[in-house]
């Protein structure tokens, strides 16, 4: 079976400051795409970033960037200059031959002034 | 155009109650995911509809959960004979085709069973 791991339930940074999110994963498979969601208060969830196993080169989007460890199966998630509507729970996924995605408990960022 | 729509926003219920939950996916998309978030955790899936094929309802917990999708669109998730431990916020993803695409989730339905 697929587990993901978010070790940090809670995290806090402050404005304009750098935090990263960690994530590991379990898998047999060789080819899979891993994410990360933003779940704000308003509970929709928003994909932030996602990353194809295949590739090597770490996914980069504006603000965010993952660290991904195929060896080490970690996936860790970079912000940069934080802003305060980062706050939010962050999810990350985690998606192979099977249908769903299957998710992390979450981390619980806040972003303070 | 408008993205995944879930109705209601909230509902509050008695246990032993049958509640109906609705998702209006985005128009086009052949796959349409039902997942559950209980207090303090992660998403689990619940079940998957691809285009006309059977739907994938390995996930659903027990046989009081149920769901169909109307012609390819509109679908409701079911849930019979409540208990308290079917409170939960239901989440509704559509994605556009393909096992890897992104799926875009709707806002929710909170389900409080009393």
């Amino acid at each position: 079976a697929q587990t993901v791991t978010q070790s940090q339930p809670e995290m806090s940074v402050q404005e304009a400051e750098t935090v990263t999110l960690s994530c590991t994963y379990d898998t047999s498979e060789n080819n899979y795409y891993l994410f990360w969601y933003k779940q704000p208060p308003s509970r929709q969830m928003i994909l932030v970033i996602r990353q194809e196993a295949y590739k090597q080169q770490n996914a980069t989007e504006n603000r965010f960037s993952v660290n991904f460890q195929k060896a080490a199966k970690s996936f860790s998630l970079k912000i940069s200059d934080s802003q305060l509507g980062d706050t939010a729970m962050y999810f990350c996924a985690f998606a192979n031959s099977g249908y769903a995605l299957n998710f992390g408990k979450g981390t619980s960022l806040l972003v303070t002034p | 155009g408008a993205g995944v729509s879930q109705s209601p926003s909230n509902k509050v219920t008695e246990k032993g109650k049958d509640v109906e939950l609705r998702c209006d996916p985005i128009s086009g998309h052949t796959a349409l995911y039902w997942y559950r978030q209980s207090l303090g955790q992660g998403l689990e899936f619940l079940i998957y509809f691809q285009g006309n094929s059977a739907p994938d309802k390995s996930g659903l917990p027990s046989d009081r959960f149920s769901a169909e999708r109307t012609g390819g669109s509109v679908s409701t998730l079911t849930i019979q004979r409540t208990q308290q431990e079917d409170s939960a916020v239901y989440l509704c993803a559509s994605v556009p085709g393909g096992l890897y695409n992104e799926q875009f989730f709707g806002p929710g339905t909170r389900l409080t069973v009393l």
